[in-house]
């Protein structure tokens, strides 16, 4: 079945680092690629998506560009921020299953 | 906008005690989540209802019934708890299509004693 695989955290920067988290994934057909992000004691929220190769998704300094011919969906942010600390989850809908999650991944920014 | 309200947020049942928890989505979405998380699991799928009046199995259905009330009530029902059903209980809701993100509500964080 349809899986997602990320890096396992946590993952602690010093603010203004650059930061990357890996994602790739496993799908039949085309899926469409999602990051979401868990700020402390909150639900998840959308932070970004791609619904086709080659697309990139972008929001609040954060990218990932939807590699086909490498199954990933790398976040990635120029400079982190205390205030990006939160739980990042990778996940991937495709025909008419309901969203996969990767098992996420915790960052921590210090000052 | 409310989004997806999830009811209670937080709760500690008995072992073998039943409780339902509410969710409810004013953005008139078609199809409806219950998703659980635990530390270092993800979230898992419990149910989903991809349209009103229709309700499926997801990844760890066992121990749980859902109801899908209306287009904008699902609820979750844990008939005889276990503490292996603690956890933090999210419920989403989208729009049809995979292009899609969903919505999340806030979740039950639910403790079995």
């Amino acid at each position: 079945g349809d899986s997602v695989t990320q890096m396992e955290g946590p993952v602690t920067l010093s603010e203004e680092a650059f930061l990357t988290i890996n994602c790739t994934y496993t799908a039949t057909g085309y899926p469409s690629l999602f990051w979401y992000v868990q700020y402390p004691g909150e639900g998840l929220q959308l932070l970004l998506k791609a619904t086709k190769a080659d697309d990139k998704g972008s929001n609040k300094g954060f990218e990932a560009t939807y590699r086909k011919e490498t199954t990933s969906f790398h976040l990635e942010k120029g400079s982190v921020q205390v205030s990006d600390s939160a739980v990042y989850f990778c996940a991937l809908i495709s025909g008419n299953t309901p969203l996969v999650f990767g098992k996420g991944t915790r960052l921590s920014v210090i000052a | 906008n409310a989004g997806v309200t999830q009811t209670p947020k937080f709760q500690v049942l008995k072992t073998g005690q039943s409780m339902t928890l509410q969710c409810a989505q004013d953005m008139n979405h078609n199809s409806m989540y219950w998703y659980r998380q635990d530390p270092g699991m993800g979230l898992r799928l419990i149910y989903y209802s991809a349209s009103e009046g229709t309700t499926d199995k997801g990844e760890v259905p066992n121990g749980y019934n859902v109801s899908r009330l209306n287009k904008r009530e699902f609820s979750l029902r844990l008939e005889s708890a276990a503490p292996s059903q603690t956890s933090v209980y999210f419920c989403a809701s989208s729009e049809s299509g995979v292009g899609n993100g969903y919505t999340f509500g806030s979740g039950t964080r639910l403790t079995v004693v």
